[in-house]
């Protein structure tokens, strides 16, 4: 099936640094989704993204949508203890495929 | 409060059984969805269902069943021919596919076996 190249797979932070994260693939998508996942619980909407080129911020962080519909990254400035968790990047293929694709997910620490 | 409400939080399965795990939607969305969370990896999709009395099987379906009887409930047996089936367990809803609105999650029940 398709899939989506998350990265890095883990981060180690100091409180205070920004951070980013970028999700690519090889198929076109025309819907970036971005979730972040805290520990025994299910993923929480950070952005949606759903046209090329869109820029999006939501407080501390932002997300844009790549012009190629293959690639969207995600910063987080000055991060937070309360920022860590796993990230997850979700796509929905062009043309409407009725489902999302994942990534594997960014795990993000931050160090007081 | 309106939302995804998956129960068990924890369940445990003995060999050869089949187990029933529960979500529920008040969000009068269209389309539900199951997937399988394991350690280190993203969600994969099990089962999903566009309308009531209809459903579709997702990049992981063996061993696994669904019904959708009812617009806000989608229940998700697990059974014995799943041979390796702890994991995460996540149920998402959305208002539909033309809708262009995001999937929304439960809070997900673990399954583990005894």
């Amino acid at each position: 099936g398709q899939q989506l190249n998350q990265s890095p797979q883990s981060m180690f932070i100091q409180e205070g640094e920004d951070v980013s994260m970028n999700c690519t693939s090889s198929s076109i998508f025309n819907t970036w989704l971005w979730y972040k996942q805290d520990p025994g619980e299910g993923p929480v909407l950070l952005i949606a993204l759903y046209k090329a080129g869109e820029l999006t911020s939501n407080g501390r962080l932002t997300a844009q949508f790549g012009i190629t519909r293959k690639d969207s990254f995600l910063n987080i400035s000055a991060s937070i203890p309360s920022d860590v968790g796993i990230y997850f990047c979700a796509g929905e293929t062009q043309g409407g495929s009725e489902k999302l694709v994942f990534g594997k997910g960014t795990k993000l620490t931050v160090n007081p | 409060d309106g939302g995804i409400t998956q129960s068990p939080k924890y369940l445990f399965r003995k060999e050869g059984q089949n187990v029933t795990l529960s979500c529920e939607q008040n969000l009068n969305h269209d389309a539900m969805y199951w997937y399988r969370q394991d350690p280190g990896q993203g969600l994969r999709l099990i089962y999903y269902s566009q309308i009531v009395n209809d459903f579709q099987k997702g990049d992981i379906a063996e061993g696994y069943s669904v019904s959708r009887e009812k617009k806000e409930s989608f229940p998700l047996t697990v059974t014995s021919a799943q041979k390796n089936p702890t994991a995460f367990y996540l149920c998402a809803s959305t208002s539909g596919l033309l809708s262009n609105q995001p999937q929304h999650f439960g809070d997900g029940t673990r399954l583990s076996i005894l």
